[in-house]
């Protein structure tokens, strides 16, 4: 069945430091893939998504591109704050009835 | 606003006495989904449901149990907890069908049973 390897961290980071978070996945077909966020006490929301391949997904200052010929889709932030700090999941899904979530990353970014 | 909305959002129960979730969404999804967040394992789906009256076994169903008599409402039922049944459980959404929409998440139902 499809899966994914994320970092689990936890990962501290200096306030504006550079952040990655690693994704590969193995899925079946053609997947999309999501980046989900959780702050704390609340559930995921979309962070930011991509469809196809060589897409590049990107919200808040967050980017992840599609790369599927090495089935990744790793998380990038050039500048990250203390608001950032939160749990990251990377999902992909097919049709929208198959998700598969990695194990989720915590990141605290430090003042 | 488009939301779904879980209840309790805390609740401290005795093994065995039997307690449901509720889940409602107002977004006219057809599938809706359950899982358990638990640390170091991340979410793991229990149930999910492609529409109406479809429910399906998830990566970790026992010891639930769930139904779908309205679009809107995604009850989880647990009959006899048991404390290996303590964790954060979110309920979810979506379009079915549809490759590239993703799933809207309630904030979280934290269960103990004691």
């Amino acid at each position: 069945g499809d899966s994914v390897t994320q970092m689990e961290g936890p990962v501290t980071l200096s306030e504006e430091a550079f952040l990655t978070i690693n994704c590969t996945y193995t899925a079946t077909g053609y997947p999309s893939l999501f980046w989900y966020v959780q702050y704390p006490g609340e559930g995921l929301q979309l962070l930011l998504k991509a469809t196809k391949a060589d897409d590049k997904g990107s919200n808040k200052g967050f980017e992840a591109t599609y790369r599927k010929e090495t089935t990744s889709f790793h998380l990038e932030k050039g500048s990250v704050q203390v608001s950032d700090s939160a749990v990251y999941f990377c999902a992909p899904t097919n049709y929208g009835q198959n998700f598969v979530f990695g194990p989720g990353t915590r990141l605290s970014v430090l003042p | 606003e488009a939301q779904v909305t879980q209840n309790p959002r805390y609740l401290i129960t005795v093994t065995g006495k039997k307690l449901t979730v509720t889940c409602s969404q107002n977004m006219n999804h057809e599938y809706m989904s359950w899982y358990r967040q638990d640390p170091g394992l991340g979410l793991r789906q229990i149930y999910y449901s492609m529409n109406v009256e479809v429910t399906d076994k998830g990566d970790v169903p026992e010891g639930y149990k769930v139904s779908r008599k309205e679009k809107r409402n995604f009850p989880l039922i647990l009959e006899s907890p048991s404390p290996n049944q303590t964790s954060l459980y979110f309920c979810a959404s979506s379009q079915a069908g549809v490759l590239n929409q993703p799933q809207h998440f309630g904030d979280g139902t934290r269960l103990s049973i004691l």
